[in-house]
């Protein structure tokens, strides 16, 4: 089985300063993991994933997240903040091999101020 | 390419209707799903399938039944809804990588 915790229901960061949203996994497999955004009233895009390449995923829109297996966590970073990252942050962990069994954090809303 | 679209955007229904909610995808993904979400608890699966004329039990699959007759379409069916089916569902398609529609908001009164 595996699961998901986002340690943050909310993030609150001014313009241009550094995002931080945290993610801590659980899962008896290698995992797959992903960070999807959604913004308000829209479906979920994939920022990026990994999938046991390189632990340093560089995503869309300027993010990244660093797989670190020992801290069984997949934080997202961006370094810059801008008006527009202000959205839902979902942390998704899935199967090696099988995305039938996707499981979602509870999200991390980003509130971007200016 | 349009993606995955959902049909229809919004529903209100009565305790006890029926209603059947459309998901079409023009990629040509076999695998396709149907998850609820709800506020504080992410994204839930329902159901999901693997191929035409496939489908499998999600997570949360009681009260929901689904159909898959055609490669680019999922169902997904409330036979007698509840109020605690109220919640904005969600289409995906793709096996890796998953795409998702824009959702559609039912409110069961």
């Amino acid at each position: 089985a595996q699961s998901v915790t986002q340690l943050d229901s909310h993030v609150s960061v001014s313009e241009g300063t550094p995002v931080l949203l945290r993610c801590n996994y659980s899962s008896s497999y290698s995992p797959s993991l992903f960070w999807y955004v959604q913004h308000p009233n829209k479906g979920l895009q994939l920022l990026l994933k990994y999938t046991s390449a390189a632990t340093l995923v560089k995503g869309i829109n300027g993010f990244e997240a660093e797989f670190k297996k020992s801290e069984t966590s997949f934080h997202l970073t961006k370094p810059s903040a801008h008006m527009s990252d202000a959205a839902e942050y979902f942390c998704v962990v899935s199967g090696a091999y099988n995305n039938n069994d996707m499981r979602f954090g509870a999200g991390t809303r980003l509130t971007v101020k200016p | 390419n349009a993606g995955v679209t959902q049909t229809p955007k919004f529903r209100v229904l009565k305790t006890g209707q029926s209603m059947t909610l459309l998901c079409a995808q023009d990629m040509n993904h076999e695998y396709m799903y149907w998850y609820r979400q709800d506020p504080g608890m992410g994204l839930r699966l329902i159901h999901y399938s693997v191929g035409e004329g496939t489908t499998a039990k999600g997570e949360v699959p009681d009260g929901y039944n689904v159909s898959r007759l055609k490669k680019q379409n999922f169902l997904l069916g409330l036979e007698s809804a509840a109020p605690s089916q109220t919640s904005v569902y969600f289409c995906a398609s793709g096996r890796s990588e998953q795409y998702f529609g824009p959702g559609t908001r039912l409110t069961v009164t």
